[in-house]
C-alpha cells in the first residue's frame, strides 16, 4: 500500500524567507503527486499536481515542486513567503488500481509565518 | 468556493446519535469521495462512489455507511456516535477519467458530547 512521510510536523519562516516541505512516498508504480493546503476552518485547496513529464512543476500562490524519482520525494518549494501562507500543507499519492483515484495524504506540515 | 458544497458545516450531537452528512458535487463530477479528519488520525479516505455505485472504500467503520443518488449528490450517514467520531469529514468530487484531480469541500465539523 502506498504511503506518504511529512517529516516536519511544524516549520516557521519569517516572511520575505524561503521555503521547503519535504515529502516522501512510498509508491510500486509511478505516482501521481499532489500538493494540497488547508487554511484554518477551510477545506483543502489544490496546490499543485504531478502527473508525468517535466519533474519541476508550477503552482499556484508561487509555489512549486519536484518529483525526484530516485529519492521518491516531492517537495513544496517557495521562494519568498508571504504572511498569508500561514496554513498546513498536505502531500498526497494517488492511488489509480483498481479504478480509484482516491488520495492518500500525509500527516501535513503547519507553517507559521513571522512577521 | 470550490464548486463542491457540504452541509451542514457544523453539528453537535450526542453519543449513540445519528446523523447525516450531505454533499454535492461540482457539476459534470461523477465521483464523490468522503474523508475524515482528525488530529490523531489525520486526513483518512472512508469511501469512494462513483455514479451511483460503490467504487472504493477504505477505513470506513461499520457504523458508517454512504450512498450517492442519481442527481449525484451523496449522503454519509454515521450512526452509534461515539466521542471518537468527532471530526472534519470533507466530501471531494472529481471527473475521474485519466489523470484525476479531487476537489474538496469546506467539511463538515461534527463534535460528539
Amino acid at each position: 500500500a502506498q504511503s506518504v512521510t511529512q517529516p516536519d510536523i511544524h516549520i516557521t519562516v519569517s516572511e520575505g524567507a524561503s521555503l521547503e516541505l519535504r515529502c516522501n512516498y512510498s509508491y510500486g508504480a509511478t505516482p501521481y503527486l499532489f500538493w494540497y493546503v488547508q487554511s484554518p476552518g477551510q477545506g483543502l485547496q489544490l496546490l499543485l499536481k504531478y502527473f508525468s513529464g517535466d519533474t519541476l512543476v508550477q503552482g499556484i500562490k508561487g509555489f512549486e515542486a519536484e518529483f525526484k524519482r530516485s529519492q521518491s520525494s516531492f517537495n513544496l518549494r517557495k521562494p519568498s513567503v508571504h504572511w498569508s501562507d500561514a496554513a498546513e500543507y498536505f502531500c498526497a499519492v494517488q492511488d489509480s488500481g483498481a479504478g480509484s483515484y482516491q488520495l492518500t495524504f500525509g500527516k501535513g506540515t503547519k507553517l507559521s509565518v513571522i512577521p | 468556493d470550490s464548486g463542491v458544497t457540504q452541509t451542514p458545516k457544523h453539528l453537535i450531537t450526542a453519543t449513540g446519535q445519528r446523523v447525516t452528512l450531505r454533499c454535492s458535487p461540482r457539476s459534470g463530477d461523477l465521483s464523490v469521495y468522503w474523508y475524515q479528519q482528525s488530529l490523531d488520525q489525520g486526513l483518512q479516505f472512508l469511501i469512494q462512489y462513483y455514479n451511483g455505485e460503490e467504487r472504493a472504500k477504505g477505513n470506513i467503520l461499520e457504523r458508517f455507511s454512504a450512498q450517492q443518488f442519481p442527481d449525484l449528490h451523496s449522503e454519509l450517514n454515521l450512526s452509534s456516535l461515539e466521542l471518537g467520531d468527532s471530526a472534519l469529514y470533507f466530501c471531494a468530487s472529481s471527473v475521474e477519467a485519466g489523470a484525476n484531480v479531487l476537489t474538496f469541500g469546506a467539511g463538515s465539523r461534527l463534535t460528539v458530547l
